[in-house]
C-alpha cells in the first residue's frame, strides 16, 4: 500500500525563479497539509487542504500557494523564490480533518542559489 | 513564538539504556500531542499520540506521559537499541477552528550507543 508520495525528491533553483512542488496523499485520505523543515529545526505548517478547499494558513508570506485536485493530490507554489526558502518541504496525509493521525511524505529537498 | 519547547537538544543513551525527551506546551488548547521519529533524508514518521483525557500510553517500546496541569509530555524508550538513534519531534495541535496544523517541537537528536 502506498504511502505519502511526494515529487521531485530534489530540486535547485535560482534567486527570484519559481518552484512547485506535488503530493499525493494516503489512497482513501482527503487531507494534505504542507510543512517546512528548516535544516536543524522541526517542520512548521504552511497550508492545509481539504476537500480542495483551503482550510488552515501558517505564517508564510503570499508568495507560498496551493490547491488541492479533485482526486485529492496536492501542489504547492512558491514565487520569488529566496534563498531562505532552501528548506525540506514536506507533506502530511489524513483520513479526514481534524485531529487524527498525519502521515508525512519522505520530503522534497528545495535549494535556493 | 515557540508553543512547544523540546529538550534536550541531543541526547547519548548505552544500548538497552531509557532515553527521556520532555515537552511542554503553553496553548491549554492543544488536545492532541504525537511524537514523530525522523532518520536523515527521510520524512517524519508518527510514533505515538496521546490526548489529553489519559496520563500515559504505550505501543511496544515507546510510553509517552502527559501532566495536563504542568502541560508537559515526555517520550520514553524502553531497551532502546542502536537502530533507535534519529531525531524525535514532539508535535501539538488544536483540534478547532483556524490553523489546523501540528506545531513541532525543535527536535532531539538521539544517539545509542551499542
Amino acid at each position: 500500500d502506498a504511502g505519502v508520495t511526494q515529487s521531485p525528491t530534489h530540486l535547485i533553483k535560482t534567486r527570484g525563479q519559481h518552484v512547485t512542488l506535488r503530493c499525493s496523499p494516503i489512497s482513501g485520505h482527503k487531507s494534505v497539509s504542507w510543512y517546512q523543515q528548516v535544516l536543524g529545526q522541526g517542520p512548521q505548517f504552511i497550508f492545509q487542504y481539504y476537500e480542495k478547499e483551503e482550510r488552515g494558513r501558517g505564517n508564510f508570506p503570499d508568495r507560498f500557494s496551493a490547491r488541492q485536485f479533485p482526486n485529492y493530490s496536492s501542489e504547492l507554489n512558491v514565487n520569488a523564490l529566496l534563498l531562505g526558502d532552501s528548506a525540506l518541504y514536506l507533506c502530511a496525509s489524513s483520513l479526514v480533518r481534524g485531529v487524527t493521525e498525519a502521515f508525512f511524505g519522505q520530503g522534497t529537498r528545495l535549494t535556493v542559489v | 513564538q515557540q508553543q512547544v519547547k523540546q529538550s534536550p537538544q541531543s541526547l547519548i543513551v548505552q544500548k538497552g539504556g531509557i532515553p527521556i525527551i520532555n515537552c511542554a506546551y503553553e496553548n491549554t488548547a492543544f488536545d492532541y500531542f504525537p511524537w514523530y521519529q525522523q532518520f536523515p533524508g527521510k520524512g517524519p514518521a508518527l510514533l505515538i499520540a496521546i490526548r489529553p483525557d489519559v496520563s500515559e500510553k504505550k505501543e511496544g517500546r515507546f510510553t509517552i506521559s502527559f501532566n495536563k496541569s504542568a502541560k508537559q509530555f515526555s517520550l520514553h524508550i524502553m531497551d532502546s537499541q542502536p537502530g533507535d538513534s534519529a531525531t524525535y519531534f514532539c508535535a501539538a495541535k488544536y483540534s478547532g477552528g483556524g490553523a489546523d496544523g501540528l506545531t513541532f517541537g525543535k527536535g532531539t537528536h538521539l544517539i545509542i550507543q551499542p
